[in-house]
């Protein structure tokens, strides 16, 4: 069985400082992929990254960023310099062999930034 | 634009009614998904189909029917089995199989309640 827990259920920023959004997954397979979404407050999940199990090179794309630490099973998520419009439900998941293509989601992190 | 239309945008269900959850996509994916989420929660997985005329259950697809007669659509029935229905209910899509672990696509939702 898989599990994705993101301990946050909320984090409140004041616009332009950095947010760390924290995913910790468990998983028996040594081949799986985590994925981060972002749901803005339209509603609609917006897909942010794909990671493999093998790869485990830093990213960084623009003023998002992640750290995948096979050692503590994380994947996690920095925001630089945060923005009003990065306000929204950030969610990890996780895919892994013995259910390929089906994403086990964590709760969430509600991330409110303010002017 | 190439996209996934959900209908309609809020529901409400009479007791012991069944309703229909309508998707869309013209993005050519092969696989389709419905997803439940409830205040606080991550998405929970219902149904998923990878080709026409397949389709296979999730983790909570007591009290819900799917059909996949066409490669672009996949509605999604409510019953009046499911007795708690009231949720935001996303459909999502991604290219290949499910082995690919491509990422998904998402509608911009439906949200059902109990009147």
């Amino acid at each position: 069985a898989q599990k994705v827990t993101q301990a946050q259920t909320e984090i409140s920023v004041v616009e332009k400082e950095d947010v760390t959004l924290d995913c910790v997954y468990e998983t028996r397979d040594t081949t799986y992929y985590l994925f981060w979404y972002k749901q803005p407050p339209s509603g609609e999940l917006v897909f942010l990254i794909r990671r493999n199990s093998f790869d485990e090179q830093n990213e960084i794309s623009g003023r998002y960023s992640w750290n995948f630490q096979k050692s503590t099973s994380s994947f996690n998520f920095t925001i630089t310099a945060s923005q009003v419009v990065d306000s929204a439900v950030y969610f990890c998941a996780l895919s892994a062999t013995d259910s390929w293509g089906k994403l086990q989601f964590g709760a969430g992190t509600q991330v409110v930034v303010t002017p | 634009d190439g996209g996934i239309t959900q209908s309609p945008k809020y529901l409400f269900r009479k007791e012991g009614q069944n309703v229909t959850l309508s998707c869309e996509q013209n993005l050519n994916h092969d696989a389709m998904y419905w997803y439940r989420q409830d205040p606080g929660q991550g998405l929970r997985l219902i149904y998923y189909s990878q080709i026409v005329n397949d389709f296979q259950k999730g983790d909570i697809a007591e009290g819900y029917s799917v059909s996949r007669e066409k490669k672009e659509s996949f509605p999604l029935t409510v019953t009046s089995a499911q007795k708690n229905p009231t949720a935001f209910y996303l459909c999502a899509s991604s290219m290949g199989d499910l082995y690919s672990n491509q990422p998904q696509h998402f509608g911009d939702g439906t949200r059902l309640s109990i009147l």
